[in-house]
């Protein structure tokens, strides 16, 4: 077991660009979700999913688009890249909707965009 | 709305001292609570959870007591190791508001020397 996979660990973006993160899990959860984490700031919510073509938005959605074709895999995509996206993103899955639910989370991925 | 808040760090302990990570949370509903840890480059794994009042949880010598009149979840261990240098996180889930989506805390930086 693999648990949460993500790619890529780190990267590079210059203002403007685009690119998608890519979130993946083996343990066959319905829940999915996409944090950035900051300093002094926690984790916020990006946008998650509650099941295989399902997209929801969460605390701080502005900039990014997410989309989840396959149950395993939820992608999160920014279009245009800004100098404030640069953070390091945590994908999270977990079995249910439960409040009880644990969440399990992946290595993360280090953005830096100049 | 629901949120967490932890004592500010960093915090920094010799061997074999006492800790005590403050956490205090607002929520509407029954919330679940929470303490995941970060080890350095590594995502958030869940240290410890307690579902209803006065529930206790523990693992690795970590303790804490979920106390609804104080509205509290502090994280207590009797003798740290240099193995626990870590950022650690309070979050609650809150099941009639948000489902299993977590609201963290800022997390607090734990440095323990030998």
């Amino acid at each position: 077991n693999a648990g949460v996979t993500q790619t890529p660990k780190f990267r590079v973006l210059k203002t403007g660009q685009s690119m998608t993160l890519l979130c993946a899990q083996d343990m066959n959860h319905e829940y999915m979700y996409w944090y950035r984490q900051d300093p002094g700031m926690g984790l916020r919510l990006i946008h998650y999913s509650v099941g295989e073509g399902t997209t929801a938005k969460g605390e701080v959605p502005d900039g990014y688009n997410v989309s989840r074709l396959k149950k395993q895999n939820f992608l999160l995509g920014l279009e245009s890249a800004a100098p404030s996206q640069t953070s390091v993103y945590f994908c999270a899955s977990s079995r249910s909707g439960s409040s009880y639910n644990e969440q399990f989370f992946g290595p993360g991925t280090r953005l830096t965009v100049l | 709305g629901n949120s967490v808040t932890q004592m500010e760090g960093p915090v920094t302990l010799s061997e074999e001292a006492f800790l005590t990570i403050n956490c205090t949370y607002t929520a509407t509903g029954y919330p679940s609570l929470f303490w995941y840890v970060q080890y350095p480059g590594e995502g958030l794994q869940l240290l410890l959870k307690a579902t209803k009042a006065d529930d206790k949880g523990s693992n690795k010598g970590f303790e804490a007591t979920y106390r609804k009149e104080t509205t509290s979840f502090h994280l207590e261990k009797g003798s740290v190791q240099v193995s626990d240098s870590a950022v650690y996180f309070c979050a609650l889930s809150d099941q009639e508001t948000s489902g299993s989506r977590l609201t963290f805390g800022e997390g607090t930086q734990l440095t323990v020397n030998p």
